[in-house]
Formats: structure tokens, C-alpha cells, sequence
């Protein structure tokens, strides 16, 4: 099966800094890989994704990068603020069986110290 | 629309005793999910159904119960609680990509 790893665990920036995250993933018919933010006590929200059609991804002061080749994708957050400050999921995902099956990473803790 | 709503939002059990979790969703979506997160894991798939009628197991499935009898239910049974049970539970739903959790449950195991 599908196995993402997330690195690093924990990410501690400056506020106004960038932080990377990043991620590999083994299976290469994975073709959707979305980015999920988790504040303290509450749901993991989709913030952002990127399709295996595309190389790169942005949204304000976030974006992504895939790299199908070398099977990684990373997330980017520049001028970082405290409100980023939450535990971040990535995940890879293909079809199996007519069912989107998600693979989880395990998770980066971002701290922003204002 | 309420989204993916999970009960209860916290629960203490005792070993060996059963309960179920509910998870509803009026999105209509097909996809439901039960995903388990403990610290340094991440989020790990208990199980999954792709419609009313229809479900498999995931990755971490030993101890879980699931069944989906309409759209819009997809409850998670635990047969006989234990200890290593103790974990903060997502259920999720989904059309196609992105997946909706619920607000999650805290269960401990004691």
C-alpha cells in the first residue's frame, strides 16, 4: 500500500519567515495530494492540494511543489503569522476501486513565535 | 448544510465495555470515513465504505465494528474497549477529493 512520510515533525519560525514541509510518497499511481491544516482541539481543514498534472500550486502565502519524478511534494507558508501556527497533514491519494483511498502523513507541529 | 457531524465529542470508557460512535453527514456524499489520530501517527484509517451498503477495512480495523445502512450514516462500534483504544477519533466524508471531518471524539480507554 501507499506510504507517505512527513518531515519534520515539529517546525518552530519567526514570525514573517517561510517554513517547508515536506513530503514523500511511495505508490506512483497516486495523483492527488492535498495539504491539511489542524488548529489545537479542532477538525483537519483541506487548505490546499495539487493534482500530478501540475508541478506547482499557489495561494497567497501558501503554495505547493510535486515532484512525480522523485515522488516528494512540499508546502511552502511565506511571511508566516501566529494564526499558522497548527499541526499540518499531508496526504496522497488515488483511485482504488472507484473510491479516493487518502494515505496520511503524520503530521508537522508549526509553531510561529511572534 | 451541518457538514460531517460526529457524537459524542468525548467519551471515558472502561475496559472491556462496547459503545458506538455516530457520524452523519447531509452532503450527500458517498465516501465515509473512520480515521483514528494518536500522537506521532497521524491520522490512520479505521474503515471506509464507498456507499449505502458497502464497506472495507482499513488500515487499522482489528477491534472496530463499522456498517452503513443510508447515505448518510456511517456509525463505528467498539466491540470490547481496551486501553489501546484511547484515541481521538475523525470520521470523514467525501466526493471525489476533499475530505470533511467531523469535529472529532476524545476516547479514553480506562
Amino acid at each position: 500500500g501507499e506510504n507517505v512520510e512527513q518531515h519534520p515533525s515539529t517546525l518552530s519560525v519567526q514570525e514573517g519567515d517561510s517554513a517547508v514541509i515536506k513530503c514523500t510518497y511511495s505508490d506512483s499511481a497516486s495523483n492527488y495530494f492535498p495539504w491539511y491544516k489542524q488548529e489545537l482541539g479542532k477538525r483537519p481543514q483541506l487548505i490546499i492540494d495539487i493534482r500530478s498534472n501540475v508541478g506547482e500550486k499557489k495561494d497567497q502565502r501558501i503554495a505547493v511543489t510535486l515532484n512525480k519524478t522523485a515522488k516528494h511534494f512540499s508546502l511552502h507558508i511565506t511571511e508566516t503569522q501566529p494564526e499558522d501556527s497548527a499541526v499540518y497533514f499531508c496526504a496522497a491519494s488515488h483511485n482504488s476501486g472507484g473510491y479516493q483511498k487518502v494515505t496520511f502523513g503524520t503530521g508537522t507541529k508549526l509553531q510561529v513565535i511572534p | 448544510n451541518a457538514g460531517v457531524t460526529q457524537t459524542p465529542k468525548f467519551q471515558v470508557l472502561k475496559t472491556g465495555q462496547s459503545m458506538t460512535l455516530q457520524c452523519a453527514q447531509d452532503m450527500n456524499h458517498e465516501y465515509m470515513s473512520w480515521y483514528r489520530q494518536d500522537p506521532g501517527m497521524g491520522l490512520r484509517l479505521i474503515h471506509y465504505s464507498v456507499g449505502a451498503g458497502i464497506t472495507d477495512q482499513g488500515e487499522v480495523p482489528n477491534g472496530y465494528n463499522v456498517s452503513r445502512s443510508t447515505t448518510e450514516d456511517f456509525p463505528l462500534r467498539l466491540l470490547s474497549a481496551a486501553p489501546s483504544q484511547t484515541s481521538v477519533y475523525f470520521c470523514a466524508s467525501s466526493y471525489r477529493t476533499e475530505a470533511f471531518f467531523g469535529q472529532g471524539t476524545r476516547l479514553t480507554v480506562v
